[in-house]
């Protein structure tokens, strides 16, 4: 199985800061990389698939980037409703592996 | 708009079978360009991937679960269904289900998934 790896596993920051989470993948994954948010008792949202689709409805402020094993997401200013768990996924090869989480606190 | 609801016990008993239902609303379960799957989130802890299944019949698994794992579909139904034998305290999870789409971009697919249930939670406890 390809293993997914995010830092840091939590992050405080303060509303209008610019933040970036990292995901690192075991092996090449290529551009197979989607990003998931998830807020206390949801289901996952996705954000963001194949590295940097921006997925409709989801605020520009959200961004992706990388391909192969280093992926970052990043977020150009907080807002409150962005404090959440974020997971990134692969879809390269089943079966498909999410990354541990990153949570997002406020600072 | 399409949604996603599952549906089981909330309670199992060690050793014995979870079966979880998702049923599929706003459109039909019977399309190429999606399949449907199962993921799982313990208590206070990550997503795992479990299984996915085509209107067809064609289906995937974890290694890790696969030899206690069935995922099936019926189309007459719009649902498509897991079951999970010989359950233990391990298993007792949040139960998600998810379509599972694609974008094709330079001849790849890139595979996504898009649209959840709320997830349900299963407990396996005597």
């Amino acid at each position: 199985d390809i293993q997914m790896t995010q830092s840091p596993s939590s992050l405080s920051a303060s509303v209008g800061d610019r933040v970036t989470i990292t995901c690192r993948a075991s092996q090449n994954i290529y551009s197979y990389l989607n990003w998931y948010q998830q807020k206390p008792g949801k289901a996952p949202n996705l954000l963001i698939s194949a590295a940097s689709t921006l997925r409709s409805g989801v605020p520009s402020r959200f961004s992706g980037s990388g391909s192969g094993t280093d992926f970052t997401l990043t977020f150009s200013s907080l807002q409150p409703e962005d404090f959440a768990t974020y997971y990134c996924q692969q879809s390269y090869s089943m079966p498909y592996t999410f990354g541990q989480g990153t949570k997002l606190e406020i600072k | 708009q399409l949604q996603l609801q599952e549906s089981g016990p909330g309670l199992v008993k060690p050793s014995e079978t979870l079966s979880l239902t998702c049923t599929v609303s706003g459109d039909s379960i019977s399309s190429s360009s999606y399949y449907w799957g199962w993921i799982r989130q313990p208590p206070g802890k990550g997503l795992e991937w479990i299984a996915g299944i085509y209107y067809s019949g064609t289906s995937f698994y974890n290694p890790s679960l696969q030899s206690r794992v069935t995922i099936f579909v019926d189309t007459s139904k719009n649902q498509f269904s897991l079951n999970l034998s010989s359950v233990t305290a391990a298993d007792t999870a949040v139960y998600y289900c998810a379509r599972h789409s694609y974008d094709s971009r330079d001849s790849a697919s890139y595979y996504y998934m898009d649209v959840w249930g709320k997830g349900t939670t299963v407990t396996v406890s005597s």
